[in-house]
């Protein structure tokens, strides 16, 4: 079964430090998506990206966030300095061969950020 | 009010029960509708969509009420192994972005 990959699955940093999370979503899947959960808390989307630019984003997702697609296969989410309250589980998820198949999407395992 | 909301349990069923899980959700335009299962410190699984018509996928069966902006999630003759936490997911109707509402979530806990 295809799947979503991310590295790494755990990253401890300071305070501050800028933090670069990996994804290769699932090779034929059109729209790949971050998503992040504080322990304890729910799932909360933070962007979308379709066509090479972002389709939308939350009000978590503010200038210190950033996503980029370099290559045919990776979708990275990089935070530039980090904060406390940073500290969370981060999913990588892709969907739809399609547009109609877009909202079904595929989680990866997850990147734990533990910020000290 | 929350734009999804679950009880967030636990259900602790013995083995064999049938336990119903329900949901709200607050934006009447929503599109679409789902369940997820979470098991713990894991990623979130597509369990199943969530038709008007309701529908069943082996033990499982989901409803969606529009009117009442309601969901539900029925689980018949349960499993250890259904242990989990369920998520209620609803696609708001601002098109299709992919941004999922998740609920706080369902913990279901199956004893033998």
């Amino acid at each position: 079964e295809p799947e979503v990959t991310q590295t790494p699955s755990h990253q401890v940093t300071q305070m501050g430090q800028e933090v670069i999370l990996r994804c290769v979503p699932i090779s034929n899947h059109l729209y790949f998506y971050w998503y992040r959960q504080i322990l304890g808390q729910k799932v909360e989307f933070l962007v979308s990206f379709y066509n090479n630019e972002i389709s939308e984003k939350s009000e978590i997702f503010d200038d210190q966030f950033s996503v980029e697609r370099p290559d045919g296969s990776n979708f990275t989410l990089k935070i530039r300095s980090t904060k406390l309250e940073d500290s969370a589980m981060y999913f990588c998820a892709s969907s739809g061969q399609t547009f109609s198949g877009a909202n079904v999407l595929t989680f990866g395992a997850g990147s734990r950020l533990t910020v000290l | 009010r929350k734009e999804v909301e679950q009880d967030p349990g636990p259900f602790n069923v013995p083995e064999g029960a049938t336990v119903a899980f329900n949901c709200t959700y607050s934006n009447s335009a929503s599109q679409s509708f789902f369940w997820y299962r979470q098991d713990c410190r894991k990623e979130p699984k597509l369990l199943m969509s969530v038709y008007s018509s309701g529908n069943e996928d082996g033990r499982f069966t989901a409803q969606l009420n529009r009117a009442s902006q309601y969901i539900s999630l029925l689980i018949r003759d349960s499993k250890l192994s259904d242990s989990a936490t369920y998520l209620c997911v609803v696609l708001p109707p601002s098109g299709n972005t992919g941004k999922l509402i998740f609920g706080q979530g369902t913990t279901l806990q199956v004893k033998p």
